[in-house]
């Protein structure tokens, strides 16, 4: 079976330009997590969705970013406009049921310049 | 409210020693869940264990086994005779099964970075 796919695996802009992440979570999983990865603050929760409805949006910073899922094997996260501390790595997760592991896609590296 | 502490944020070990990685949690709840992923150098996080909290026994799977000891809220994780490959950021998290704010939140620990020297 296919595991969570993200895309693009690496995305450098510019600031101030819009950036789209992607995922495609694993069949079947209702719950969809986005993460952010950095040195300095570690893993952050984002956003989560469970059955396709934003549940807790509490972890995203601020208006710049946005997250949707219009379909059970799609989601996005937004980020407009970029801005150099934007700059991480952001990771897509889903699980079968909540207090089930989370399985990662491979992340997107982005980098603002 | 949860939370997980990795106090060991670097590890190094030469190869074949063995080494725990130590996780602390704290949880009001008694029904909860425990995970470990790892993260290799290539950037992915892999999913190793989920014991959940009525479930005390240790678990072996090859050179890793799992130590959970709900009297000390500790869920350490021990690499037998490691390797090279097992270099990698390896995180702990915590996850109530009551509903916080509307689901069952996951709180990661930080990470503790473990290099295996050749």
């Amino acid at each position: 079976d296919a595991g969570v796919i993200q895309s693009p695996r690496h995305e450098v802009t510019e600031m101030g330009q819009e950036v789209t992440l992607r995922c495609k979570p694993i069949s079947g999983h209702n719950s969809l997590f986005w993460y952010r990865q950095t040195m300095m603050r570690g893993l952050e929760l984002l956003i989560y969705f469970n059955n396709n409805v934003p549940i807790d949006d509490s972890g995203m910073p601020e208006d710049r970013f946005s997250a949707k899922m219009p379909n059970a094997s799609f989601s996005t996260l937004k980020i407009q406009p970029s801005e150099p501390r934007d700059s991480a790595v952001y990771f897509c997760a889903s699980s079968l049921l909540q207090g089930q592991p989370q399985h990662f896609g491979d992340g997107t590296r982005l980098s603002i310049l | 409210a949860q939370k997980v502490t990795q106090a060991q944020t670097e590890i190094s070990v030469v190869e074949k020693e063995d080494v725990t990685l130590d996780c602390v949690y704290e949880t009001r709840d008694t029904t909860y869940y425990l995970f470990w992923y790892k993260q290799p150098p290539s950037g992915e996080l892999v999913f190793l264990i989920r014991r959940n909290s009525f479930d005390e026994q240790n678990e072996i799977s090859g050179r890793y086994s799992w130590n959970f000891q709900k009297s000390t809220s500790s869920f350490n994780f021990t690499i037998t005779a490691s390797q090279v490959v097992d270099s990698a950021v390896y995180f702990c998290a915590l996850s109530e099964a009551r509903f916080s704010g509307g689901y069952q939140k996951v709180t990661f620990g930080i990470g503790t970075k473990l290099q295996v020297i050749p």
